[in-house]
């Protein structure tokens, strides 16, 4: 069964702490994303990645940075957390299809910033 | 960009079909259009796909009329464990996938 993993599920942290949210894949995908999930508001992109070492801006990219070293993992950063970034984040994956994409999710990472 | 409209919620009973439409511009012929469910505390899932005129998988149907600025998801007899968030993503080929707000789907017995 092909996976999307998130490392963490619940996590806390207080504020202007570093955090990592890491996600991995193990389809052979191209294209990683991160998304953050917050009521009312649907899923917003943060960050996504199309290749190793790219990595691309989605609509709400402040606050946050990326890593993509390997093509199997992305991880989401922030620099020093703050208490609006409490949410829920998500990764997903997809196979390089341009028009058909279908996204593989993770099962989220609910963080809390104290 | 193709930005999405969804109904904010919709109520059904069990066994009742249900219609979940999603206005979108800028789609073009062959841009799929993808739906997704979402359970609590879970992350999204797919539930099908198209870009023609009708498309039928084991759990839904999509419907997507010749202008193509709309899109209908079909569920049909719905029971209590489809209540859950439903998405949908036209990809017109941009690799930057945004979601909208989502349909909240609430079925009741």
């Amino acid at each position: 069964d092909v996976k999307v993993t998130q490392s963490s599920r619940y996590l806390v942290k207080r504020t202007g702490e570093k955090v990592f949210l890491e996600c991995v894949q193990d389809m052979d995908h191209e294209n990683m994303f991160w998304y953050r999930q917050d009521p009312g508001l649907g899923l917003r992109l943060i960050y996504f990645s199309y290749d190793v070492k790219m990595k691309e801006k989605g609509d709400i990219p402040e606050g946050y940075s990326v890593s993509r070293e390997k093509k199997e993992r992305f991880s989401l950063i922030l620099e020093s957390a703050s208490t609006n970034q409490t949410s829920m984040y998500l990764c997903a994956s997809t196979q390089q299809d341009p028009g058909a994409n279908v996204l593989t999710f993770g099962a989220g990472s609910r963080l809390t910033v104290l | 960009l193709a930005k999405t409209t969804q109904p904010i919620s919709m109520d059904s009973y069990e066994g009742q079909e249900v219609n979940i439409t999603c206005s979108h511009n800028n789609i073009a012929t062959n841009d799929y259009i993808t739906w997704y469910q979402q359970f609590p505390s879970q992350g999204p899932r797919f539930i099908i796909q198209g870009y023609k005129t009708k498309v039928t998988n084991e759990v839904a149907s999509l419907f997507i009329p010749a202008d193509r600025k709309s899109s209908t998801l079909s569920l049909p007899r719905v029971s209590l464990s489809d209540t859950a968030v439903y998405y949908c993503l036209p990809d017109t080929g941009r690799r930057a996938l945004t979601f909208g707000s989502g349909t909240r789907l609430q079925v009741q017995p």
